[in-house]
């Protein structure tokens, strides 16, 4: 069966810095999604790549898939204590209606 | 904007109760969802439903039912509630397909003493 993995498991970075979440498949991936949970809430839907090689950006929020479509990666420039939460990738698994979801990255922002 | 309603944000219930968690959604989308979030064992489904009437079982649905009358209302049900259920509870929908981002309530905090 198909598992995604993130990295790191938790992130904490001083206001101002940079960041990046990796998000890494056992299989090809057809349709990767990137939330956003803030602590005690549901999932905020980010953004969704399709193609290899394909990034897009949402404020200072950019995500990519690799060539081969088994990896993301999630980048925050500048981040900002409103980014705290917890990020999770999820995808379509194959062959099924389900979703797959990483095991999500927690990251604390400190002001 | 999208939007998908769940009925409570918090819920403390007693061992042995019927529990009804509802989850309203206005996109007109034909998949539903309920998941349970739990540390360290991350997002778990427990049913779907690709359709009124249709409902498909998750990966942990002992324990719980369905119901899907119309379309944009899913309810989750826990026939007889027991303490191991206390969790997050949370509704998603989206439409068929590959490639359809799901769109998540807020979640219900379940508690069951």
């Amino acid at each position: 069966s198909q598992e995604l993995e993130q990295s790191p498991q938790s992130l904490i970075v001083q206001e101002g810095k940079n960041l990046t979440i990796n998000c890494t498949s056992s299989k090809t991936l057809y349709g990767l999604y990137w939330y956003k949970q803030k602590y005690g809430e549901g999932l905020i839907f980010l953004m969704m790549l399709q193609k290899g090689g394909e990034e897009k950006s949402h404020e200072k929020i950019t995500a990519k898939l690799d060539e081969k479509k088994q990896q993301s990666s999630l980048h925050i420039t500048a981040s900002q204590p409103s980014h705290a939460g917890i990020y999770l990738c999820g995808a379509d698994s194959s062959g099924t209606y389900k979703y797959i979801f990483g095991t999500g990255t927690r990251l604390k922002v400190l002001a | 904007d999208v939007k998908v309603t769940q009925s409570s944000r918090y819920l403390v219930k007693r061992t042995g109760e019927k529990v009804f968690l509802e989850c309203v959604q206005d996109m007109d989308h034909e998949n539903m969802f309920w998941y349970r979030q739990d540390p360290g064992l991350g997002l778990r489904l427990i049913y779907f439903s690709y359709d009124v009437k249709m409902k498909e079982k998750g990966d942990i649905p002992e324990g719980y039912s369905v119901s899907r009358e119309k379309k944009e209302r899913f309810s989750l049900i826990l026939e007889s509630a027991s303490t191991n259920q206390t969790s997050m509870y949370l509704c998603a929908s989206s439409s068929p397909g590959r490639n359809q981002p799901q769109h998540f309530g807020d979640g219900t905090r379940l508690s069951i003493l």
